[in-house]
């Protein structure tokens, strides 16, 4: 049972204009998220996150979105440029018992930003 | 201040022979997570280890995976008698702490075929 979904696996995006990357969840016990890029034989690299206790986060061209009553979040790039393309995977912490810390990811949207 | 390294790179093992995975967090964290990537998929968490301490192994399979932090030294994630279906992507992670808004960061990972 997939608990973080990233229902398209692509999107292209022309240089300049937004891009729209979605993620859903279905375990209310989140309560952080979490956008990683990640490019072709790298790691994922943290991009930003987001508190269950806000409903927006903005660094520079990345904004998250947060919407708790639809169980729905999703990063805004604008404006778009070529190196934001990449693989972006949105990840949730489980927050009890010992499982404090480790991440579930989604499955990943490839984001093509052309120029 | 160094990233998280992991090493090799790149493995190639022979089904039936043994996997050593080593991971070296980043300096000041004490908190280790690996992931597994499967091709076309999102990483999936696997066990998340303080030092010498095991704290949640719920993503381990139950046989032939292992995994420690001893006081001193990197992190090894064992694969004992490799089968084709281990190869993949392996990720360390490391946090200062675990508690949400200590995002994890990533090592570039080692990829693992079984031949």
């Amino acid at each position: 049972d997939q608990q973080v979904k990233q229902n398209s696996p692509s999107l292209s995006v022309q240089e300049g204009r937004i891009s729209i990357l979605n993620c859903d969840y279905t375990n209310s016990m989140f309560d952080y998220f979490l956008w990683y890029k990640k490019y072709p034989a790298e790691g994922p690299t943290f991009l930003i996150s987001i508190s269950s206790i806000k409903d927006k986060n903005e660094d520079g061209r990345f904004t998250v979105f947060l919407n708790k009553s639809a169980k729905h979040l999703s990063l805004h790039i604008v404006p778009s440029q070529p190196g934001d393309s990449a693989v972006y995977f949105c990840a949730a912490k489980v927050n009890y018992g010992g499982s404090q810390g480790n991440l579930i990811f989604g499955k990943g949207t490839k984001l093509s930003v052309k120029p | 201040n160094a990233g998280v390294m992991q090493n090799p790179r790149h493995l190639v093992r022979r089904r039936g022979q043994e996997a050593r995975l080593r991971c070296s967090p980043m300096k000041g964290h004490s908190h280790v997570y690996w992931y597994r990537q499967l091709p076309e998929e999102g990483l999936k968490f696997m066990v998340y280890l303080q030092k010498e301490n095991i704290i949640d192994e719920s993503g381990m399979p139950k046989e032939r995976f292992s995994a420690e932090f001893p006081k001193e030294g990197p992190s090894i994630l064992r694969i004992q008698q490799v089968v084709r279906g281990d190869s993949a992507a392996y990720f360390c992670a490391s946090s200062p702490t675990r508690q949400a808004g200590a995002e994890a960061f990533f090592g570039q990972g080692t990829r693992l075929t079984v031949v």
